[in-house]
């Protein structure tokens, strides 16, 4: 079965500092997919970035990027000049076998 | 383009009510699938459609959930006989390609 773990409940950056968010998985398929979501209080689920696992360069998009080592099971997070709506639940979630594996999520708090 | 809807937004069922929650995907994706939320918890699957076909529905978590899609367009969650356990945000996703989706608002479900 997959899992996916998020070791940091919570974190804390300062506005325009540079944050970095956590995520570890277990799959056993070869090929597929990894995404980072993000929840913002009461609000829906909204793709950040996404990271094919038979690519070796690390997505960017705009502010957000990914450090994906797959030998290592790793994907993390990076928020760039971080700002006030960057405020969100973050979960890490691999694609497998038709669904989403969600981990826990981590909750950002931006500091101004 | 409009995005996934779901309605309604919030439902209050006394328990033993039978509730039934509606998505409408984002019109052409095949794929659709349900996840539930429970509060500060990332998001677990419950079921995957493609087309009218229900391909995997490993995640309902007793016999009390249905789930349908008799055209492949709009889909129904049906929970028979509510309990306290079911009180959770019901979230429906859409994809094109089964790989990267798109998530509605949720229904907000308290089951008194």
């Amino acid at each position: 079965a997959q899992t996916v773990t998020q070791s940091q409940p919570e974190m804390s950056v300062q506005e325009a500092e540079t944050v970095t968010l956590s995520c570890t998985y277990d799959t056993s398929e070869s090929d597929y997919y990894l995404f980072w979501y993000k929840q913002p209080p009461s609000r829906q689920m909204i793709l950040v970035i996404r990271q094919e696992a038979y690519k070796q360069q690390n997505a960017t998009e705009n502010r957000f990027s990914v450090n994906f080592q797959k030998a290592a099971k790793s994907f993390s997070l990076k928020i760039s000049d971080s700002q006030l709506g960057d405020a969100a639940m973050y979960f890490c979630a691999p694609h497998g076998t038709g669904k989403l594996i969600f981990g826990q999520g981590t909750t950002l708090q931006v500091k101004p | 383009g409009a995005g996934v809807s779901q309605s309604p937004r919030y439902k209050v069922a006394k328990r033993g009510q039978d509730v039934a929650l509606r998505c409408d995907p984002i019109s052409g994706h095949v794929s659709l699938f349900w996840y539930q939320q429970a509060l500060g918890q990332g998001p677990e699957f419950l079921t995957y459609f493609q087309n009218e076909a229900q391909l995997d529905k490993s995640g309902l978590p007793s016999d009390r959930f249905f789930a349908e899609r008799p055209e492949g367009s709009v889909s129904t969650l049906k929970i028979q006989r509510t309990q306290q356990e079911d009180s959770a945000v019901y979230l429906c996703a859409s994809s094109l390609n089964a790989y990267e989706q798109f998530f509605g608002p949720g229904t907000r479900l308290t089951v008194l």
